[in-house]
């Protein structure tokens, strides 16, 4: 079974912190996505990367950074916490996209992140 | 935005009845996904549909597929109490997916 194991809970930041937001998955997946998730809003795509060092915009980078050293690691950074940060983060990765069809995407149990 | 779109928002029913939840998108897709989401948890995924297809049958689940309309229906057959969660459709351009923003579905014992 793919297991995607994101690093905290629940967190609580203060405006202006770094925040690290850790995810790891366990099945060599190419691809990893970081979503964040707010009541009305849906699910929506901040960063991606499919391969190791490789990064794209989502539809909502602004105030966030990633890294990808590892291929099994993908790691999301807010520069500068601000309140309208406070949200559900959601991490998931799959197989690389196959022809046409895009595999599965297999998801973490989220970090529910507060920032004061 | 190329988020797609549920409805309804939210739908409540007795077990043992089906329960139907449809999804609109904007714009041409490889493929649609729908997920399922309890309570404080991801996401878990349930069926893929291609784009060349009509209709795909997975257990108790039929989805459905019409890209002429651009829209997908979910069907769920004789709902138990378990199948409470929330229920999203995904398309796909290239690498990147557009989630809907869901069907929240409660079946009552």
């Amino acid at each position: 079974d793919v297991k995607v194991t994101q690093s905290s809970r629940y967190l609580v930041k203060r405006t202006g912190e770094k925040v690290f937001l850790e995810c790891v998955q366990d099945m060599d997946h190419e691809n990893m996505f970081w979503y964040r998730q707010d009541p009305g809003l849906g699910l929506r795509l901040i960063y991606f990367s499919y391969d190791v060092k490789m990064k794209e915009k989502g539809d909502i980078p602004e105030g966030y950074s990633v890294s990808r050293e590892k291929k099994e690691r993908f790691s999301l950074i807010l520069e500068s916490a601000s309140t309208n940060q406070t949200s559900m983060y959601l991490c998931a990765s799959s197989l690389k996209t196959l022809g046409q069809v895009n595999q599965p995407q297999h998801f973490g149990d989220g970090t529910r992140l507060s920032i004061l | 935005s190329q988020q797609g779109e549920e409805d309804p928002q939210a739908l409540s029913i007795q077990e043992g009845e089906n329960a139907t939840m449809n999804c609109s998108y904007k714009t041409s897709i490889n493929n649609l996904q729908w997920y399922r989401q309890n309570s404080g948890r991801g996401l878990v995924h349930l069926i893929l549909i291609r784009s060349n297809e009509r209709e795909k049958h997975s257990g108790r689940l039929r989805v459905t597929l019409d890209t002429s309309k651009k829209s997908s229906s979910l069907l769920i057959t004789a709902s138990r109490a378990a199948d409470t969660a929330s229920y999203f459709c995904a398309t796909s351009t290239g690498n990147q997916f557009y989630f809907g923003t869901g069907t929240s579905l409660t079946v009552i014992p």
